[in-house]
């Protein structure tokens, strides 16, 4: 039974450099959820999807930022141009309406941007 | 007011002893109070969930207490094991919100 996945699980890029992450949420699931984690902020929500439709972007921290959902199973949160400020690890989580409670989270994407 | 505070950020414990982790919340709204896990390198996962109308919910060696009028929270891990030593979310949820709120995080440390 495979969770949600994450690709790639560790990301080193240079600054000014457009960054690519992705997700594919647990089949059956219809709201996707991307995340930021570092030590200074904890986890913050970026962005949430509802049946492939952004419904809250309010966290996304600025116009370099922006998420797709192309379909039920795919996902990407892309950051261009990436800064050093950027670097953390971004978690992609999933849920569906049957239990809107829990909330599946993959393994996570390390990004440093140097 | 969306915000929920959770203390302490890191907590030493010997094994076999109690786990107290504690949080706080201002906004009313919120009806679903659940606790994530997160081992080094994993992303966090459901451990114990509570609704406010009642005050505590026990699975296993992990109990989350209630109290509603103060507004917090609380996770007990009762004959903490060095297995536990994990970073604990507390988070909440309101209403028809898909979306969690979550806690600042607290490193526990188990000695053997």
């Amino acid at each position: 039974d495979a969770g949600v996945i994450q690709s790639p699980r560790h990301e080193v890029t240079e600054m000014g450099q457009e960054v690519t992450l992705r997700c594919k949420p647990i089949s059956g699931h219809n709201s996707l959820f991307w995340y930021r984690q570092t030590m200074m902020r904890g986890l913050e929500l970026l962005i949430y999807f509802n049946n492939n439709v952004p419904i809250d972007d309010s966290g996304m921290p600025e116009d370099r930022f922006s998420a797709k959902m192309p379909n039920a199973s795919f996902s990407t949160l892309k950051i261009q141009p990436s800064e050093p400020r950027d670097s953390a690890v971004y978690f992609c989580a999933s849920s569906h309406s049957g239990s809107l409670y829990e909330q599946y989270f993959g393994p996570g994407t390390r990004l440093t941007v140097t | 007011q969306q915000q929920v505070k959770q203390s302490p950020q890191s907590l030493i414990v010997q094994k076999g002893g109690i786990s107290i982790i504690n949080c706080a919340y201002e906004n009313t709204a919120f009806d679903y109070f659940p606790w994530y896990q997160q081992f080094p390198g994993k992303g966090p996962a459901l451990l114990i969930a509570i609704r406010p109308d009642v005050s505590e919910k026990k699975e296993g060696r992990f109990t989350i207490s209630f109290n509603k009028s103060a507004k917090q929270f609380s996770l007990h891990i009762m004959d903490s094991q060095p297995g536990d030593s994990a970073t604990y979310f507390c988070a909440a949820r309101s209403g028809s919100a898909r979306q969690l709120t979550f806690g600042s995080g607290t490193q526990l440390t188990v000695l053997p």
